[in-house]
């Protein structure tokens, strides 16, 4: 079956500006997650979404970040007044038991 | 709170061989779970093994197998007859169960197998 997938699989922006990163899970997870990958950070845990509850956004790094979810399916990351400290591979994966994640390809930002 | 260290940035192998990537972790839970991710240049985070707290045997998945040492706190992967497309970054991971899962990452190994 499909996997997840992410798009744009790569973005460049101004700094100022805002981007969005869309996830698809894989059909029927009801657990997705966002991380971030840095060179200096390392993979970073931002937000984690769980059927109709509400989320959990501890690493998201600030309040230009934000994310939703729709019909328990789609996701969109949003950061705004990007900065070039945001600049990392966004990556998006799903569950479907609590257990095993499954990652999609990442988006690639780069803010100039 | 839980942590990954992975202690060996970057690993050669010759073609053929086995190798072994090492993982320690860190946690009070009794009850974890210990997972192996492949990161080829692509990027894509691709699943390899996951070693239960519980279990019994050692993990094992084709050419990957878990070598897990609970005394030692150690998860060491072992890919036996490695392939010149196992060069790829490797991380190893644990969830945190009572935050939905969400996984604590080492900071990987690169590891190059040679022709």
């Amino acid at each position: 079956g499909a996997g997840v997938s992410q798009s744009p699989s790569n973005k460049v922006t101004e700094k100022g500006k805002d981007v969005e990163l869309r996830c698809d899970p894989i059909s029927g997870h009801t657990a997705l997650y966002w991380y971030r990958q840095s060179l200096g950070q390392g993979l970073e845990f931002l937000i984690y979404f769980q059927g109709n509850s509400a989320p959990d956004k501890s690493g998201l790094p600030s309040d230009r970040f934000s994310a939703e979810r729709t019909g328990g399916s789609v996701s969109t990351l949003t950061i705004q007044r990007t900065q070039q400290e945001d600049s990392a591979v966004y990556l998006c994966a799903s569950s479907s038991d609590g257990e095993t994640q499954y990652f999609g390809p990442g988006t690639r930002l780069l803010v100039l | 709170a839980q942590k990954i260290t992975q202690t060996q940035p970057g690993m050669f192998v010759q073609e053929k061989e086995a190798v072994t990537l090492d993982c320690t972790y860190d946690t009070s839970d009794p009850s974890y779970g210990l997972f192996w991710y492949k990161q080829p240049s692509s990027g894509e985070m691709i699943f390899l093994i996951y070693q239960g707290s519980y279990d019994q045997q050692n993990a094992t998945e084709g050419r990957y197998s878990l070598n897990f040492q609970k005394a030692r706190k150690s998860a060491n992967l072992v890919i036996s007859a490695s392939q010149l497309g196992d060069s790829a970054m490797y991380f190893c991971a644990t969830p945190i169960y009572n935050q939905g899962g969400k996984l604590i990452f080492g900071q990987g190994t690169e590891l190059s197998v040679k022709p």
